[in-house]
């Protein structure tokens, strides 16, 4: 069975400080990674598709880097903000025309 | 605005009810999902329509049957379901399947809260 996990479980981060989290997945045949952030009561929100080792994306004071070889993505955020309370979900496609599996998610939560 | 819309927001059912959730998106996406989040468990794949053809049914208990009259709506029947089955029931589309382009992703609707009592 493959397992995508996400690493810590949850996290509380002061406003302004920044962080970062961690997926997991095994590193063979690996087609791209999805970033997903879920807010309460909405809808889940794609960040990032990461394709290519040595990938590094960035959305405004978020970014990822992938390393498919070794088999991980971080995410980061910097200087963190009220509004990035929720949870960020890591996705992996093993080969094209296969599905999608999530990870459980970081629970992020930003202390004013 | 992610574009998906999901109906009902909540839902109480008893075990012997037949119920109906319904999603609809408005993206002119060609593929669409129904996940299934428990809790503390990640969302789990249950049905994909590309193209309105159920392609992926991932070992879904009969009890849940899906339909996708055209690209832009899908529903998710539910007939004698057991108080395991609460959970909230997320719809997805994408502009074509998720494993056939490396630049896919999937928008999602709100979710339906199910509770069978």
């Amino acid at each position: 069975i493959l397992n995508v996990e996400q690493s810590p479980q949850s996290l509380h981060v002061q406003e302004g400080d920044s962080t970062n989290f961690t997926c997991s997945f095994p590193s063979s045949n690996f087609y791209a990674l999805h970033w997903y952030r879920w807010e309460t009561a909405k809808s889940p929100e794609a960040l990032f598709v990461m394709t290519l080792n040595g990938d590094e994306k960035k959305k405004g004071r978020i970014s990822a880097t992938l390393n498919t070889k070794e088999g991980y993505s971080y995410l980061y955020i910097k200087g963190s903000q009220p509004e990035d309370s929720a949870t960020y979900l890591c996705a992996l496609l093993m080969n094209r025309d296969d599905k999608i599996i999530f990870g459980k998610g970081t629970r992020l939560h930003i202390l004013p | 605005e992610t574009g998906v819309t999901q109906t009902p927001r909540h839902l109480v059912m008893g075990m012997t009810n037949k119920k109906s959730l319904k999603c609809e998106q408005h993206l002119g996406h060609n593929a669409m999902y129904w996940y299934k989040q428990s809790a503390k468990k990640p969302l789990e794949l249950m049905f994909v329509y590309n193209f309105k053809e159920q392609t992926e049914n991932n070992s879904v208990p009969s009890r849940f049957s899906p339909e996708c009259p055209n690209s832009s709506h899908l529903f998710l029947h539910l007939h004698t379901l057991q108080p395991e089955d609460s959970a909230l029931y997320l719809c997805a589309s994408s502009q074509d399947f998720i494993g056939f382009g490396l630049k896919e992703k999937l928008f999602f609707g709100s979710g339906t809260q199910l509770s069978v009592l």
